[in-house]
């Protein structure tokens, strides 16, 4: 069975404090993995897509890395508008059906 | 605008009343999606369509009907709802492919008393 495990459940750093956020999955095949940004009453908003191990992407404060076994979400020197919940999801083993297994999600806050 | 819109935003009814919830994107994606958010789960899939006519159950697909006859709309209907479908709903398209990202609406926040 496909799972993702992201760590920690809640995250409360100071404004320019940077950290890491954890995925990890076990899913044979990957065929990709997907970070999304969700803020309170809103739906996931996407952020990146890694392909392969080895791959970095980054988008202003923030950078995703991917290997065999797990990914990370790196916030340097955060601001307090990168408070939300950040979801992290893989395609399902099997083919072709497009579904997506998401794991259940840090609740980062930034403090000024 | 494009983009996906999902209505209505909030909705409370009862034990055993029929209700739809509706999803329109104006992408043109291929690949529609319905999901629900419970604290403690996460997002799981109820039910996908890979384009119109075409749907597919997904992991909790117990109590739902969707139907697709366009490709831009994709309803969920839950034909007697229950206390355990209280929950927060998610719509999602995208484009085919398993590396395409899916995009999502802002949710039906639905509560059954």
């Amino acid at each position: 069975e496909d799972q993702v495990t992201q760590s920690p459940e809640a995250l409360r750093l100071q404004e320019g404090e940077s950290s890491s956020l954890n995925c990890s999955y076990t899913v044979s095949g990957l065929r990709g993995l997907f970070w999304y940004r969700q803020d309170p009453g809103k739906g996931p908003e996407f952020l990146f897509t890694l392909y392969s191990a080895g791959e970095e992407k980054e988008k202003e404060r923030l950078k995703a890395t991917l290997t065999k076994k797990e990914s990370f979400l790196h916030i340097t020197a955060p601001k307090p508008e990168d408070s939300a919940t950040y979801l992290c999801a893989v395609p399902d083993s099997g083919a072709g059906s497009y579904q997506l297994t998401f794991g259940k999600g840090t609740k980062l806050s930034v403090i000024p | 605008d494009a983009g996906i819109t999902q209505s209505p935003r909030y909705k409370i009814t009862e034990t055993g009343r029929q209700v739809t919830l509706m999803c329109h994107q104006t992408w043109s994606h291929s690949y529609m999606f319905w999901y629900r958010q419970d604290l403690g789960h996460g997002l799981r899939l109820i039910y996908y369509s890979a384009a119109a006519d075409i749907t597919d159950k997904g992991e909790v697909p117990d109590g739902y009907v969707v139907s697709r006859s366009k490709t831009e709309n994709f309803p969920l209907t839950l034909e007697s709802a229950t206390r355990s479908q209280t929950s927060v709903y998610f719509c999602a398209s995208s484009d085919p492919g398993e590396t395409q990202p899916q995009h999502f609406g802002d949710g039906t926040r639905l509560s059954i008393l």
